[in-house]
């Protein structure tokens, strides 16, 4: 079973509404990521917090907008999405980058949330 | 920059017999992290396997191994003994000296594992 879980698992929500996805990791991780997946395409970054603090905005639209309460909980706020942004969404987990590499810089991810916007 | 090529959009294997998933890369880091990932229908991403620029052994986790070939740039995924549940997208992917938080993922490939 993955330690890090988003909920929830699907949602569909209308182009004037305000949801929210949640994410939650217990592996003691301090980086935190989102992720959108649209079919048969790779991952495509969002954000990363490290240390609870926004570390990456990868130029996406402010519709989207992270949260991260505490080191364990991210959450994406949405608001006024269009249906282009129906897609899959990834919550993921990772030590913060130490500068070298090893093992620990594995990312782990959640099941996802799908969102289909209508 | 970091580019992650995987030329296979799409494989066959026959249940039981190995299959190589193929993963070239580009970088100009001396230090990076290589990585294999399976997504199955239902959508979660699972990590499979890791190898560092650095290791002098190819990785191996129970039936996956990685054949790194530095010198090529290649990093291809070996499963042996293929089962139905492997039948999934697998992605490659690569993280960066410099920021080792930044992931650069392969376009995938769709295996399938026929009975």
């Amino acid at each position: 079973d993955t330690e890090v879980t988003q909920t929830p698992k699907h949602l569909v929500m209308g182009m004037t509404n305000k949801k929210s996805l949640k994410c939650e990791q217990h592996m003691g991780h301090r980086a935190m990521y989102w992720y959108k997946q649209k079919a048969k395409k790779p991952p495509e970054l969002m954000f990363v917090y490290s240390y609870e603090k926004l570390s990456i905005n990868e130029s996406v639209p402010s519709r989207f907008s992270p949260e991260c309460p505490n080191s364990s909980l991210l959450n994406l706020h949405l608001h006024a999405l269009q249906p282009e942004d129906s897609a899959l969404y990834l919550c993921a987990s990772s030590q913060v980058s130490v500068g070298s590499q090893s093992y620990g810089n594995t990312i782990y991810f959640g099941e996802g949330s799908w969102l289909t916007v209508v | 920059a970091q580019k992650i090529t995987q030329t296979q959009p799409g494989m066959f294997v026959q249940e039981k017999e190995a299959v190589t998933l193929d993963c070239t890369y580009d970088t100009s880091d001396p230090s990076y992290g290589l990585f294999w990932y399976k997504q199955p229908s239902s959508g979660e991403m699972i990590f499979l396997i890791y190898q560092g620029s650095y290791d002098q052994q190819n990785a191996t986790e129970g039936r996956y191994s990685l054949n790194f070939q530095k010198a090529r740039k290649s990093a291809n995924l070996v499963i042996s003994a293929s089962q139905l549940g492997d039948s999934a997208m697998y992605f490659c992917a690569m993280s960066s000296l410099y920021n080792f938080n930044k992931f650069y993922f392969g376009s995938g490939t769709k295996l399938n594992v026929k009975p």
